[in-house]
């Protein structure tokens, strides 16, 4: 089966760029969605197809994939963005068609 | 703007089935896909299946054997039934909308906790 890899955690000072990386097997040919996740709340979609962003998300959140490797970048990094953060791929690759999370990363704001 | 809310037992016994609903309010579930998704406490978020309004679906493998998903237009509402929960079945259940053809799932539910236990 596909698997994501993600840092388990990233720290960032405020004001400074976060780059949270999710590793997958040529993963630049599958579409990437990213969801934030605070203490005791559900998912909030932040970037959608490798790079989309969702009306009422900052401009702060961008997206990038190619290679094995997919990027979700936080410009200019506030306390409020302290939060888990999953990356999402669907795996067609496999008898078995499915929706692939990675272990997720916390994103520490120092 | 379409909002999702779970409800259902919040404690389970071993074996039996979780049985849990999904209510939409703002939208008609019509005409969209809907999905069913995990997290055990402290862990991270597992897929379980997504039902689209006409009743098709489909499961993650390695639930696929205990799970049903299902509709009911009448009711604007989403159901979720897993079979012989163990307490590896200990999580927040969250509804969402959409899952299908690779779109993301936006909205979610605020989710509920279902606790397997004797």
């Amino acid at each position: 089966s596909y698997v994501l890899t993600q840092p388990p955690s990233v720290s960032v000072a405020p004001g400074k760029t976060a780059r949270i990386t999710c590793g997958g097997n040529n993963i630049g040919s599958k579409s990437v969605h990213w969801y934030q996740q605070k203490p005791g709340q559900a998912p909030v979609l932040v970037i959608y197809y490798d790079s989309d962003r969702p009306s009422g998300i900052p401009e702060r959140f961008s997206g990038s994939n190619s290679g094995n490797t997919a990027t979700l970048t936080i410009s200019r990094v506030e306390a409020g963005d302290e939060a888990d953060y999953y990356c999402q791929v669907w795996d067609s690759s496999s008898d078995h068609p499915n929706w692939v999370f990675g272990g997720g990363t916390k994103l520490t704001v120092l | 703007q379409v909002q999702l809310q779970e409800s259902g037992p919040g404690l389970v016994k071993p074996s039996e089935t979780l049985s849990l609903t999904c209510t939409v309010s703002g939208g008609s579930i019509s005409s969209y896909y809907w999905s069913w998704i995990r997290q055990p406490p402290g862990k991270g978020l597992e897929w379980i299946g997504y039902v689209y309004y006409s009743g098709s679906t489909n499961y993650n493998p390695s639930l696929k054997s205990r799970v049903t998903i299902s509709v009911d237009t009448s009711k604007n509402q989403i159901s979720l039934k897993l079979s012989s929960v163990t307490a590896a079945d200990t999580a927040v259940y969250y509804c969402a909308s959409g899952g299908y053809n690779w779109n993301p799932f936006d909205p979610w539910g605020q989710g509920t906790l279902v606790t397997v236990s004797s």
